[in-house]
């Protein structure tokens, strides 16, 4: 099956940690995406990535970091520095950078900060 | 800096109803818009994507309107199903833009 696979589906941080967010997807997409949901706020773009090795930050890319060696993966660091990083992850990914298809979304991380 | 809104934030209809799902937009310029179903606790599903150039598009018991004229899309929902319950997101991708801006979702509860 073709898709986006994210994981863990749960993660638990404590305090001054840094954990890494995995996505990995078999649909030979372009492009690539991590988006920040919070009750209320709907999604916000953290970072995205257009080709291997290049990325771009989004509107709260502050306290991440991502990279992008393989086309099939791009994995989301959040660091010490993200002052409040409880919310739900996902990772996005489009055939093209210009988004003119379907953006197709993985099942999401939730990340609680303990 | 774009802003896409729905209106309501949530609606409760019985079941068999139709209903449509309002959502603005700030950007004129707009490249294409996409509807989203989320579950709770899950990730996205698309559900239909408009170009700028198109009018609707149509999914099953789905049809998305575009009008850029007056920054508005409607999702209309035929003869609605508990099933349906979710919700609902619209993100518009504005021309010379690389990203999805969303709006907060219209929760949908469908009641038997």
């Amino acid at each position: 099956d073709g898709g986006i696979t994210q994981s863990p589906k749960y993660l638990f941080r404590k305090e001054g940690q840094n954990v890494t967010l995995s996505c990995e997807q078999n649909l030979n997409h372009d492009a690539m995406y991590w988006y920040r949901q919070d009750p209320g706020q709907g999604l916000r773009l953290i970072y995205y990535s257009q080709i291997v090795n290049d990325f771009q930050k989004g509107d709260i890319a502050e306290g991440y970091s991502v990279s992008r060696e393989k086309k099939e993966s791009f994995p989301l660091t959040v660091t010490s520095a993200q002052k409040n990083p409880t919310a739900f992850y996902l990772c996005a990914s489009n055939p093209g950078v210009r988004l003119n298809t379907e953006a197709f979304f993985g099942q999401g991380t939730r990340l609680t900060v303990v | 800096k774009q802003e896409v809104t729905q209106i309501p934030a949530a609606l409760s209809v019985p079941e068999g109803e139709n209903l449509v799902l309002n959502c603005s937009f700030t950007d004129s310029a707009i490249y294409n818009l996409q509807w989203f179903r989320q579950d709770p606790g899950k990730g996205l599903t698309s559900l239909l994507l408009i170009q700028s150039s198109q009018r609707e598009q149509t999914s099953g018991r789905l049809n998305a309107s575009l009008d850029k004229s007056s920054g508005r899309s409607t999702l209309y929902i035929a003869a609605s199903q508990p099933g349906d319950s979710a919700t609902y997101l619209c993100a518009e991708v504005g021309a010379g833009s690389y990203q999805l801006t969303f709006g907060k979702g219209t929760k949908l509860s469908v009641i038997p």
